[in-house]
């Protein structure tokens, strides 16, 4: 089945740092979605991506859309305390209404 | 408006009972997922309902069904349940239509504690 590569697990940063993950894929998606969870919480949107090559923009969140559709990056510029979370990657392929997720990021920011 | 509703929150249960879990979509919203979180596996598919009929169905036992109602409410039942279904059971909702994508918003989820 398909399987989505997320990394990396983990990281550390300081505040004001920029943060970059990304997502690859065995397989080709038509859509990329990039989720931020919070404890006790279910998954919010925070970017949708429906083309190869776009490039969205959420305030200080970018994501891309890799142009081979088997990747995605999500960029976080000038980190704050609130940003900190669980980054998941997902994607869906052709007319498969179900998400396949990636494994998440955990975020910390430190003050 | 008012966002995906699940209930209960948290659920305890002994091993080889059954439990079923509750989910009002956001109004409007025809199409009804539900996803398993846990540790181990991480965020993986359940099925999918949209108009009373299910659409979709992720790679788990018979164990697990689920039925949607013509409000679009959702239900999801587990029967014999095992330790290993301790999870996080979380709902999403969309409009259903090819651009579900952006569409899916997720409740906070049913805490459920199998022992």
């Amino acid at each position: 089945g398909q399987q989505l590569n997320q990394s990396p697990q983990s990281m550390f940063i300081q505040e004001g740092e920029d943060v970059s993950m990304n997502c690859t894929s065995s397989s080709i998606f038509n859509t990329w979605l990039w989720y931020k969870q919070e404890p006790g919480e279910g998954p919010v949107l925070l970017i949708a991506l429906y083309k190869a090559g776009e490039l969205t923009s959420n305030g200080r969140l970018t994501a891309q859309f890799g142009i081979t559709r088997k990747d995605s990056f999500l960029n976080i510029s000038a980190s704050i305390p609130s940003d900190v979370g669980i980054y998941f990657c997902a994607g869906s392929s052709g007319s498969a209404r179900q998400l396949t997720f990636g494994s998440g990021t955990q975020l910390t920011v430190l003050p | 408006k008012a966002g995906v509703t699940q209930t209960p929150r948290y659920l305890i249960k002994t091993r080889g009972q059954q439990v079923t879990l509750s989910c009002s979509p956001i109004s409007g919203h025809r199409s009804v997922s539900w996803y398993q979180q846990t540790p181990g596996q991480g965020l993986q598919f359940l099925f999918e309902y949209f108009s009373e009929t299910q659409r979709n169905k992720g790679n788990f036992p018979g164990r697990f069904s689920g039925r949607q109602f013509s409000n679009s409410r959702s239900e999801m039942n587990v029967s014999t349940l095992e330790l290993g279904d301790s999870a996080l059971y979380l709902c999403a909702s969309s409009l259903g239509r090819r651009d579900y994508g952006y569409g899916y918003t997720f409740g906070s989820g049913t805490r459920l504690t199998v022992v």
